[in-house]
């Protein structure tokens, strides 16, 4: 059974440049997470889709941070314009539906974000 | 709002040895999964073990056991025969509908 994929596995930008990352979740799991993980900190939740609906993006600053699960399936998490403090590892995670599975996530391996 | 703490952000154990890792929780909710996550260095997280709630028997993964106090919200991690391979980045976790995890404890395991 193929993983949680994500690209790209590094990034370097300057600061107030765009970037995207894309994941493509485990084959059948109906949710699908963003984490941002700053360096030496536990991941911190930006947005969880079920299917191609937001379940929650409290956490999301939304000013600059935006991300889209058109078709519930892959999903794009976007920055414009970067800033510093916004380089970090961003996680993607999937689940089998988070309504009734067992509450377990299947990370991906990370996108690293190093803004200049 | 649910939140997460892990007290100890740093830990050491000596080779075939026995080392606990703290967590506590808080939440409002009865019904809820816990969870310990290891990451290793530059590699992705990975579930170690998982306890649901409403059990009140503790979760055993091989050399990996759980202590979970519901009543004190208290959800620790025990290693048994520790190996090198267990050295990593461990984060507790609570999932009531989404995942929120504690800052993490980074244990090394020396020879």
């Amino acid at each position: 059974e193929a993983g949680v994929a994500q690209s790209p596995r590094y990034k370097i930008i300057e600061k107030r440049q765009s970037v995207a990352f894309w994941c493509n979740p485990i084959s059948g799991h109906a949710t699908l997470y963003w984490y941002q993980q700053i360096l030496g900190q536990g991941p911190k939740l930006l947005i969880q889709f079920q299917n191609n609906g937001v379940v929650d993006d409290s956490q999301l600053p939304k000013d600059r941070f935006s991300a889209e699960r058109l078709k519930g399936v892959d999903s794009t998490l976007k920055i414009q314009p970067a800033k510093l403090e916004d380089s970090a590892v961003y996680l993607c995670a999937s689940s089998l539906d988070f309504r009734s599975d067992t509450g377990e996530l299947f990370f991906g391996e990370g996108s690293r974000l190093t803004v200049l | 709002a649910q939140t997460v703490t892990q007290s100890q952000p740093e830990m050491s154990v000596q080779e075939a040895e026995t080392v606990t890792l703290s967590c506590t929780y808080d939440t409002s909710e009865n019904n809820y999964y816990l969870f310990w996550y290891k990451q290793p260095p530059s590699r992705q997280m990975i579930l170690v073990i998982r306890q649901e709630a409403y059990k009140q028997q503790n979760a055993t993964e091989n050399r990996f056991s759980v202590n979970f106090q519901k009543a004190a919200k208290s959800f620790s991690l025990k290693i048994s025969d520790s190996q090198l391979g267990d050295t990593a980045m461990y984060f507790c976790a609570l999932n009531n509908n989404d995942m929120r995890f504690g800052a993490g404890t980074r244990l090394t395991v020396k020879p």
